[in-house]
């Protein structure tokens, strides 16, 4: 069955350290990823996507992601984290024969200052 | 770029109460929305898609009697709780499509049910 994987829960890093949030994703097709933000009750913001080509790709606020076929993965990073940045994060893949997308649990990020 | 608008952000009603919830597509035609349910720090559960001119889909599991979803036009779906109780208290999200396989999602209604 199709998934989504985020097995970190909670992260908590220091500011200006780097940060990098795993998701690992099973699903027969090449898939379509995500990563999405959310702030305490607001809804989510897409901070990127993969769908096909380079296999390292850039966000908005500093972030990227690289897709790694043979190991099922897009995980996130970030090369120094800000106190803003303190959200929860969503891995999800979009399910084309279905049209719909799942997510992962997410993993809750927090900065230390 | 795309915009979706959810109306109301907030709704408290009373137990055995009917709520309907809003979700807007604002520059765009979405012929497909979808609705997601919220637990406190959980993850998002889809629990129907919306389509327009027709019945909406929805996820095992979900009552479709409870959450009704009705998509009258290419910018407007709504989500109606009927007869709600404090266990469907939750955080509802919706979410479009202008540009496959993009999609926006709305800032969420946090339901409260008493």
């Amino acid at each position: 069955a199709q998934s989504v994987t985020q097995p970190d829960i909670h992260i908590t890093v220091s500011e200006g350290a780097s940060l990098e949030l795993r998701c690992n994703y099973s699903y027969g097709a090449t898939p379509y990823l995500f990563w999405y933000v959310q702030s305490p009750g607001q809804g989510l913001q897409l901070l990127l996507k993969y769908f096909s080509g380079d296999t390292l790709v850039q966000g908005i606020k500093g972030f990227e992601a690289e897709f790694k076929r043979s190991q099922s993965s897009f995980n996130l990073r970030k090369p120094s984290v800000h106190w803003s940045d303190a959200a929860e994060y969503f891995c999800a893949v979009y399910m084309n024969r279905d049209d719909k997308i799942i997510f992962g649990k997410g993993t809750r990020l927090h900065i230390l200052p | 770029g795309a915009v979706v608008s959810q109306h109301p952000s907030r709704v408290i009603c009373k137990s055995g109460t009917s709520v309907k919830i809003e979700c807007r597509s604002l520059d765009f035609q979405a012929t497909t929305m979808f609705w997601y349910r919220q637990f406190p720090k959980q993850s998002l559960m889809l629990m129907a898609t919306s389509n327009e001119g027709s019945k909406a889909t929805y996820e095992q599991g979900v009552e479709k009697d409870k959450f009704l979803i009705n998509h009258a036009s290419l910018t407007l779906s709504t989500l109606t709780v009927t007869s709600a109780h404090p266990e469907d208290s939750s955080f509802y999200i919706c979410s479009a499509s202008d540009r496959f396989p993009l999609y926006t999602f709305g800032s969420g209604t946090r339901l409260t049910v008493v």
